[in-house]
């Protein structure tokens, strides 16, 4: 079993739906959390990071992080068609040195 | 300002070759990292540097993948003898390093390699 598990997707949305992306892991020490956003051919780029529980806004998104259930989700509002793209959570026990461990990775496709 | 880079973007090579893949980091950063990531996978962590050392390889997968960092700068991931399974993405990122908070990292495009 992977440390952490995240559908590959692809998930399909009209334009303007609320998009709910996620991912669960199995490493308690886990304290660090992020999604990354990747185009394709290109490398991935951090959107947002959580610090243990709760939730993060920022525009569009919200991230948020149950550390109960060891699950965390990113909300999309608004969805656009630039938003398709792969979403890759990530995950890190480390304070200093951030060696991540990333899921697989979801595909979004926003139609116009 | 200019963000990580890599080379070559594509590498096509025949099974048994040596290739040598590229990183440029961010200027100033200290820290580096290599990744793979292959069809339906996500990201698998190989090495990373902070200024010339290497203090985590743990995630290379043979003793054919050897990585080093000059002058903290620039860094070369070597893959010997290669195989069919060593064909993926290979990404490359940097961070400013050293200090106890969040570390973002930024990705480099990319080299990817195909091994026939």
């Amino acid at each position: 079993q992977k440390e952490v598990e995240q559908d590959p997707g692809p998930l399909s949305v009209p334009e303007g739906a609320i998009v709910s992306l996620n991912c669960t892991y199995s490493n308690s020490a886990f304290q660090y959390f992020m999604w990354y956003r990747q185009y394709s051919r290109k490398g991935p780029e951090l959107l947002m990071y959580t610090y243990s529980s709760g939730n993060k806004e920022d525009g569009r998104f919200t991230a948020q992080v149950d550390k109960s259930s060891k699950y965390i989700s990113l909300f999309i509002r608004d969805s656009q068609p630039s938003d398709s793209a792969t979403y890759l959570c990530a995950m890190s026990a480390d304070t200093g040195f951030q060696k991540l461990v990333f899921g697989t990775g979801t595909r979004l496709l926003v139609s116009p | 300002g200019a963000g990580v880079s890599q080379s070559p973007s594509n590498k096509v090579t025949e099974k048994g070759k040596d290739v040598e893949l590229r990183c440029d980091p961010i200027s100033g950063h200290t820290a580096l990292y290599w990744y793979r990531q292959s069809l339906g996978q996500g990201l698998e962590f190989l090495i990373y540097f902070q200024g010339n050392s290497a203090p985590d390889k743990s995630g290379l997968p043979s003793d054919r993948f050897s990585a080093e960092r000059t002058g903290g700068s620039v860094s070369t991931l070597t893959i010997q003898r290669t195989q069919q399974e060593d064909s993926a993405v290979y990404l490359c990122a940097s961070s400013r390093g050293g200090g106890p908070s969040v570390d973002t990292q930024y990705f480099g495009p990319g080299t990817r390699l195909t091994v026939l």
